[in-house]
């Protein structure tokens, strides 16, 4: 059983579109929660953390529902520069990270 | 430019050779951390160095040799590598304990192909 699972997609959007991409986890003990970004053959760069009463950064707005173990991400009016990979990311205790697989996301002209 | 510097950041190499990646923060972080990511896998967690000291080994097979000689370098040796090694390996630091949870900051990896 997977850690962190997501939908790897991909999603194909057009510009102006929202999208959203969710992600579950397996540990009821998980502490932090975060959605790093990576572009194509990039290192992963830390987005935004999530935190329980949700939480927002400009377009970007991150939910966290600790009761079903999911985390979700919403990006609204998508920008062409926003076609990446997004990573869920949970924290247990220590200093211990798990990754999704990813989810991919092509904005479209 | 990221406070994480990974070299090299492109590596070919033999089943018979040995060789090391190099990471260094700038960033006065306490922890580092080697990641491997391969193609459609999440990232894999190696090695977790905390004040130097080694707090975790995932089961890494013993031709890969982390070394940690302070808290602001980590390296990791390479040697009688397998072609199922080629991947991109990262590093990341990170300050703990923290108040607030910043997650990691990446290196930009280096890309390893084994042949």
């Amino acid at each position: 059983r997977k850690e962190v699972e997501q939908d790897p997609g991909p999603f194909n959007v057009p510009e102006g579109a929202t999208v959203a991409f969710n992600c579950t986890y397996s540990n009821s003990a998980s502490q932090s929660f975060f959605w790093y970004r990576q572009d194509c053959r990039k290192e992963p760069k830390l987005l935004m953390s999530v935190y329980s009463s949700g939480n927002e950064d400009g377009r970007f707005t991150a939910q966290l529902n600790r009761a079903s173990q999911y985390i979700s991400l919403l990006i609204r009016d998508s920008k062409l520069s926003d076609s990446a990979t997004y990573l869920c990311v949970v924290r247990y205790t220590g200093n211990q990270f798990y990754f999704g697989t990813g989810t991919s996301l092509t904005v479209i002209p | 430019e990221t406070g994480v510097t990974q070299t090299p950041r492109h590596l070919v190499m033999g089943m018979t050779n040995k060789k090391s990646l190099k990471c260094e923060q700038h960033l006065g972080h306490n922890a580092m951390y080697w990641y491997k990511q391969s193609a459609k896998k999440p990232l894999e967690l190696m090695f977790v160095y905390n004040f130097k000291e080694q707090t975790e080994n995932n089961s890494v097979p013993s031709r890969f040799s982390p070394e940690c000689p302070n808290s602001s370098h980590l390296f990791l040796h390479l040697h009688t590598l397998q072609p199922e090694d080629s991947a991109l390996y990262l590093c990341a630091s990170s300050q703990v304990p923290r108040k607030l949870d910043y997650g990691y900051t990446f290196g930009s990896g280096t890309r390893l192909t084994v042949v």
